[in-house]
């Protein structure tokens, strides 16, 4: 299985709604990451998790709350976003010792209104 | 800033023939470069990558080239096939605090014209 998956594929929410992305993985992969995309722009990393543990975090608002339940989940908890967060939510995994080359999962279309 | 640029957001290559994808960094401590290739609706796939200790890495029909001293990396893919239509991305990595980070380019969109 070389397959990362995310769900839900779309969400529209509300900026007062709590809502959450999940991301799964059965590689064996120790690392995971959250990265988001705006139109025609680049992934930008926001978290990585090394064992299970949160190793970087690029300065993203609270308001984005990542966990990391076990090795094979990833989430990420949204409350109160704004209308300039909706975008592409992907998510990432990889091997601690070769952490350049993640496996994407095919993203999470997030619209806040 | 954007330390990684891909300066053309498209590109259009006969079937058959050669793709050539640029891209130029910045950052002197990037020490590992990639390629992502993404279809829509799909997120991005690994398809080449070179250490910055070497010149070339070859893989069936993609080749990647870095050239150090003037911070760019460039994509060969020939020859080209419709399938390899799609937004590809260069990627680059360094070392932040022991973990490694990405940074992607803007992309590329290529287009195999049969």
């Amino acid at each position: 299985d070389t397959e990362v998956t995310q769900t839900p594929k779309h969400l529209v929410m509300g900026m007062t709604n709590k809502k959450s992305l999940k991301c799964e993985q059965h590689m064996g992969h120790r690392a995971m990451y959250w990265y988001k995309q705006k139109a025609k722009k680049p992934p930008e990393l926001m978290f990585v998790y090394s064992y299970e543990k949160l190793s970087i975090n690029e300065s993203v608002p609270s308001r984005f709350s990542p966990e990391c339940p076990n090795s094979s989940l990833l989430n990420l908890h949204l409350h109160a976003l704004q209308p300039e967060d909706s975008a592409l939510y992907l998510c990432a995994s990889s091997q601690i010792e070769l952490a350049n080359e993640q496996f994407f999962g095919p993203g999470t279309r997030l619209t806040v209104l | 800033d954007q330390q990684v640029k891909q300066n053309s957001p498209s590109l259009s290559v006969q079937e058959g023939r050669i793709s050539i994808l640029n891209c130029d960094y910045t950052n002197s401590m990037f020490d590992y470069f990639l390629w992502y290739k993404k279809y829509p609706a799909e997120g991005p796939t690994f398809l080449i990558s070179i250490s910055s200790i070497k010149d070339k890495n070859e893989d069936g029909r993609f080749t990647v080239f870095l050239n150090k001293s003037a911070k760019h990396l460039s994509l060969h893919i020939v020859p080209s096939q419709p399938g390899d239509s799609a937004v590809y991305f260069c990627a680059a990595s360094a070392k932040d605090f022991g973990n490694e980070k990405l940074t992607f380019g803007t992309g590329t969109r290529l287009t195999i014209i049969p």
